[in-house]
């Protein structure tokens, strides 16, 4: 199975910030990679998919990049609602596996 | 608008297979333009992936939990399925169903709100 590995795991800011979230494969997953936010007792939403392209109706404060091993995600600046757990999936090859989550709070 | 909407026991005994149906609404199972998956997430807990399927059948599973797994589609009814055996408290958690659009790249595109199921 590919393992799929997020830092940090927590991070605190504060509205208008800027944060960057890494996923790293533990092998080459090309571009097949996505990126999903949840909030509190909602389930995930999409905001990247193939490492960099925004999903229709997500914010361009959301920005996605990498390829092969190494990936982040940028939110240039925090809003309120982007106070929540953010998650990588591979799916380059099966099982399709997630990172184990990085949660963004208030600082 | 696509809605997909789970629905569940809500508590099951250890040992019992659990039956879960995702209905879904503004959109057809019956293309070649998407796959169906479930994910799950026990509570305070990250997600994994269960299994997918295509309208012409086809399945793809979790490998640690094949042996318990059966993914199926009633296109009928424009709803799929999840059956999961010998259920204990391990398999605590909120069920998701969700679309993978088939392109070069998959992704979950667009998720139901969950179902969550105890086992006790």
């Amino acid at each position: 199975d590919i393992q799929v590995t997020q830092s940090p795991s927590s991070v605190s800011a504060s509205v208008g910030d800027r944060v960057t979230i890494t996923c790293r494969a533990s092998q080459n997953i090309n571009s097949g990679l996505a990126w999903y936010r949840q909030k509190p007792g909602k389930a995930p939403e999409l905001l990247i998919y193939s490492a960099s392209s925004l999903q229709s109706g997500v914010s361009s404060r959301f920005a996605g990049s990498g390829s092969g091993t190494d990936f982040t995600l940028a939110i240039s600046s925090l809003q309120p609602e982007d106070f929540a757990i953010y998650y990588c999936q591979q799916t380059i090859s099966f099982p399709w596996t997630f990172g184990q989550g990085t949660k963004v709070d208030i600082k | 608008q696509l809605h997909l909407q789970e629905s569940g026991p809500g508590l099951v005994k250890p040992s019992d297979t659990l039956s879960l149906t995702c209905v879904v609404s503004g959109e057809s199972l019956n293309k070649n333009s998407f796959l169906w998956g479930w994910i799950r997430q026990p509570p305070g807990k990250g997600l994994e992936w269960l299994a997918n399927i295509y309208y012409s059948g086809s399945s793809y599973y979790n490998p640690s939990l094949r042996s318990r797994l059966t993914i199926s589609m009633d296109t009928s009814k424009n709803q799929f399925s999840l059956k999961l055996t010998s259920m204990t408290a391990a398999d605590t958690a909120t069920y998701y169903c969700a679309r993978v659009p088939v392109t070069s790249s998959w992704y979950f595109d667009s998720w139901g709100q969950g179902t969550l199921v105890t086992v006790s």
